[in-house]
């Protein structure tokens, strides 16, 4: 099982630019999120998803949007990147928010630079 | 919403010493504490968690306490070694909601 990945794992972008982050997972989990890591800060979340075709704000949503069309993905979007958006971005994965196993497992991240 | 913080933001402590992070946290309803450990540049991984309905949790040399009426948490490292060396978050949830994390705590172990 390759887990959680991320892709891609480094990128530059001028201010103004779009992306998409992608997410995968193979443990057929049902949660997903998304985080920014600054530093001094720790792990903030963005946005999340209960579920296949749903997706709710979290802590620092503004900026960004999400997409879960399929179960073992989970989209994240900078329609027009600025550099306030530079950080790392992790995404995680859980079995479900309930029940005896709540472990986040996290992917790489993804260093995004925006100029 | 819930507001996580977490005390020192930097420890240092010979190898063989035990090692101490606390957190608070301001909402009564949270019932799940994890801690992750970062090594540098790579990614958090659990170490440990707790529930609410337990005030200790043991895991060889890593052990969680949580004190529901004071709202805080801690961890405890004994016989630290330098592999033990990187930043540790906590975090709190009302299970079945996302999780709150602290600021994190760079731990440096000195040979």
């Amino acid at each position: 099982n390759a887990g959680v990945t991320q892709t891609p794992k480094f990128r530059v972008l001028k201010t103004g630019q779009s992306m998409t982050l992608l997410c995968a997972q193979d443990m057929n989990h049902e949660y997903m999120y998304w985080y920014r890591q600054d530093p001094g800060m720790g792990l903030r979340l963005i946005h999340y998803s209960v579920g296949e075709g749903t997706t709710a704000k979290g802590e620092v949503p503004d900026g960004y949007n999400v997409s879960r069309l399929k179960k073992q993905n989970f989209l994240l979007g900078l329609e027009s990147a600025a550099p306030s958006q530079t950080s790392v971005y992790f995404c995680a994965s859980s079995y479900s928010g309930g029940g005896v196993n709540n472990e986040q497992f996290f992917g790489p991240g993804t260093r995004l630079t925006v100029l | 919403g819930e507001n996580v913080e977490q005390h020192p933001s930097t420890l240092s402590v010979q190898e063989g010493d035990s090692a101490v992070i606390k957190c608070t946290y301001s909402d009564s309803a949270s019932n799940y504490f994890p801690w992750y450990k970062q090594e540098l540049g790579k990614r958090p991984q659990l170490i440990i968690d707790i529930r609410s309905n337990v005030g200790e949790k043991k895991d060889q040399r890593i052990a969680v306490t949580l004190n529901k009426t004071a709202k805080h948490f801690s961890l405890h490292i004994t016989e630290t070694q330098p592999e033990d060396s990187a930043v540790y978050f906590c975090a709190a949830s009302i299970i079945a909601r996302q999780l709150t994390f602290g600021s994190g705590t760079q731990l440096t172990v000195l040979p």
